[in-house]
């Protein structure tokens, strides 16, 4: 297992666009979060799964915004009709069950820098 | 709600110097912390934890204590290096916040030779 994957590391988009991004956790963690990070700050929630199930969203999640983790391994994060706003890194981590997670820490990825021009 | 507070940088220290990056916390109950470092376009790795309180996490040559009467985990090192600079990130977990994350805004390390 080579750790969180995340991909593409780079998406260049136009305003409008839709983008697609896509994160394959380590395989026997249970728990998959997205979060945002913008230049110079930390990384900010957006949401996570439990297996395949969505357990919280962040209200940083707008309705433009949609996560799936469909067979519960790996996870997609859609952003639709893309603002200038929307430009970020996007990074994906995982880590073991509940109870587990806060003695583990969690992986993350490289991230997916997204641009809207 | 939960936070976590971060001296602003960057920090600017000479090869060897010794290296203090404060963090603060506000949470109810007992997290766990944690400090992350994230190296130029790459991701957040952990580099260590603590679970309660008096705890000492150490890797790499860094050491961070749990200190609950000052809600605090000082990041230090005693000799820096030219490796280690990068932005190191304070983070918090909770059982009552379903394990979730808060992450300081982080704090930029540059160490010149």
């Amino acid at each position: 297992d080579t750790g969180v994957s995340q991909d593409p590391r780079h998406k260049i988009t136009k305003r409008g666009q839709n983008v697609t991004f896509r994160c394959d956790p380590i395989s026997e963690h249970n728990r998959l979060y997205w979060y945002r990070q913008t230049l110079g700050q930390g990384p900010e929630f957006l949401t996570y799964f439990q297996n395949e199930a969505q357990l919280e969203k962040s209200r940083l999640l707008s309705d433009r915004f949609s996560a799936e983790r469909p067979k519960g391994s790996f996870s997609t994060l859609e952003i639709q009709r893309t603002e200038q706003g929307d430009s970020a890194m996007y990074l994906c981590a995982s880590s073991p069950l509940l109870g587990d997670s806060a003695n583990y820490g969690y992986t993350f990825g490289s991230g997916t820098r997204l641009t809207v021009v | 709600g939960d936070s976590v507070t971060q001296m602003e940088g960057p920090v600017t220290l000479s090869e060897e110097a010794f290296l203090t990056i404060n963090c603060t916390y506000t949470a109810t109950g007992y997290p766990s912390l944690f400090w992350y470092v994230q190296y130029p376009g790459e991701g957040l790795q952990l580099l260590l934890k603590a679970t309660k309180a008096d705890d000492k996490g150490s890797n790499k040559g860094f050491e961070a204590t749990y200190r609950k009467e000052t809600t605090s985990f000082h990041l230090e090192k005693g000799s820096v290096q030219v490796s280690d600079s990068a932005v190191y990130f304070c983070a918090l977990s909770r059982a009552g916040g379903s394990y979730i994350p808060t992450f300081g805004r982080g704090t930029s390390l540059i160490v010149h030779p």
